[in-house]
């Protein structure tokens, strides 16, 4: 079983309020992720990270920010909360491949998820 | 454009039998595809993955197929249990990027009645 956290798991809050989302894995994995997901919609990536002091902005652009201070961490910021930031934020993490290019089967686990709402 | 389309949307079948899920990608160059089961409220859990040259992956009663030519792969679950009710989604990895991109289908909402 992946051993990868996200706090809170829950979180309702009003608009202007800055939070930060909570990510940890403990296996080691160079990689990490967060996508976004709206219900009935698939997984949108957010951002990306290959590690330390690296961090990418994924394909679906987002007012979010992220870092990368240690290996087994990736936390996630807005700094101030709308609405439109409602959503449920899924945090995933995998290993890096040799050669500095991912494995071929590349697997990714996901922690449970953050379920954000934004009054 | 990489795409992974699903269906159908949502399903809903009664307990102990069996159902079939699609998928059709776009997705080039093709690495691998994986199916992964997200229980409502939850992260995704993978299920099967297949890579161009696995045709068919079991796990338990859950059983990927793969036609990598024409790009279409199916998930068919037998003797269906209440726990299956969950999101199926379809997910597609290409091999062109050092990050391995993965592109995710919208899920088959399935719901499993007693």
């Amino acid at each position: 079983e992946a051993d990868i956290y996200q706090t809170p798991r829950y979180l309702v809050i009003g608009t202007g309020k800055k939070i930060t989302l909570e990510c940890s894995q403990t296996m080691g994995h160079d990689k990490m992720y967060w996508y976004q997901q709206d219900p009935g919609m698939e997984l949108h990536l957010i951002h990306y990270s290959y590690g330390v002091n690296s961090t990418e902005k994924g394909d679906l652009s987002s007012e979010s920010t992220v870092s990368r201070i240690r290996t087994e961490h990736f936390p996630l910021t807005l700094e101030s909360a709308r609405p439109s930031h409602t959503s449920q934020y899924l945090c995933a993490s995998s290993e890096a491949g040799t050669s500095g290019r991912s494995s071929s089967y590349n697997e990714q686990f996901f922690g449970p998820g953050t379920r954000l709402t934004v009054l | 454009k990489n795409q992974v389309e699903q269906s159908p949307q949502s399903l809903i079948i009664l307990e102990g039998k069996n159902c079939t899920l699609q998928c059709n990608y776009t997705v080039s160059p093709f690495s691998n595809l994986r199916w992964y089961k997200q229980d409502t409220g939850r992260g995704p859990v993978s299920l099967t993955i297949m890579t161009f040259s696995e045709n068919t992956k079991s796990n338990g009663r859950y059983t990927a197929t793969l036609d990598a030519d024409t790009k279409q792969s199916s998930l068919h679950i037998t003797a269906s249990q209440l726990s299956d009710s969950a999101s199926y989604i379809c997910v597609v990895s290409d091999r062109g990027s050092t990050l391995g991109r993965l592109y995710f289908g919208r899920g088959t909402q399935l719901t499993v009645w007693p």
